[in-house]
């Protein structure tokens, strides 16, 4: 069973402060995504990752990075959280031993204030 | 640009009935087409179609792709509550390796 995880469900943060969100997978996947949904816009993909490393903006890149220094894990970073960041966010694996079938984690509802 | 398009947008039925959702797909080297389903969480997978004309099925449920019309359908026959969610479909680019998701489909199902 593919398994990933985040590191909290729920967190709430003030404006201007980092924010570090995790996602550790455990299936060995190659590629790793981060993705934010908002009511009637649908999921988003922020940033990706097919290697260690590597990074990919995705549609919604501005104020938001990432890191990969591992396989299985891929971090968002939130350099100065805003309001407009309050959102969902998703992070999701997939890699070829599993023919690509995107696996997503929780979740984890972040509050800007 | 790539996109993918879901209909209805939303779909209220009574249970027992049958629902057929569309997903239309302009995706550049295109791979594969995957199908979701989205309660109060998030996203769990249902279907992954790469070969068209092929119908895959689970229990209720079940899917098919269409690449000349580029696009897919899913069938859930016999709907029950637990069915009420959005779903949301996927294109697999084998490019990028990115996946371009449309907006979904919330269907609720009455009792």
């Amino acid at each position: 069973d593919v398994k990933v995880t985040q590191s909290s469900r729920y967190l709430v943060k003030r404006t201007g402060e980092k924010v570090f969100l995790e996602c550790v997978q455990d299936m060995d996947h190659e590629n790793m995504f981060w993705y934010r949904q908002d009511p009637g816009l649908g999921l988003r993909l922020i940033y990706f990752s097919y290697d260690v490393k590597m990074k990919e903006k995705g549609d919604i890149p501005e104020g938001y990075s990432v890191s990969r220094e591992k396989k299985e894990r891929f971090s968002l970073i939130l350099e100065s959280a805003s309001t407009n960041q309050t959102s969902m966010y998703l992070c999701a694996s997939s890699g070829l031993a599993d023919s690509y079938e995107q696996y997503f984690g929780p979740g984890t509802r972040l509050t800007v204030t | 640009e790539d996109k993918v398009v879901q209909s209805p947008l939303s779909l209220v039925v009574h249970e027992g009935d049958t629902v057929t959702l569309n997903c239309s797909y302009e995706v550049t080297n295109f791979r594969s087409l995957l199908w979701y389903k989205q309660e109060k969480k998030a996203p769990t997978f249902l279907f992954m179609l790469t070969s068209s004309g092929i119908e895959k099925k689970s229990g209720r449920l079940s899917s098919i792709l269409d690449k000349k019309e580029l696009s897919s359908i899913l069938n859930i026959t016999a709907t029950q509550t637990g069915d009420s969610a959005i779903y949301l479909c996927a294109g697999f680019t084998s490019g990028t390796y990115k996946y371009i998701f449309g907006t979904g489909t919330r269907l609720k199902v009455l009792a």
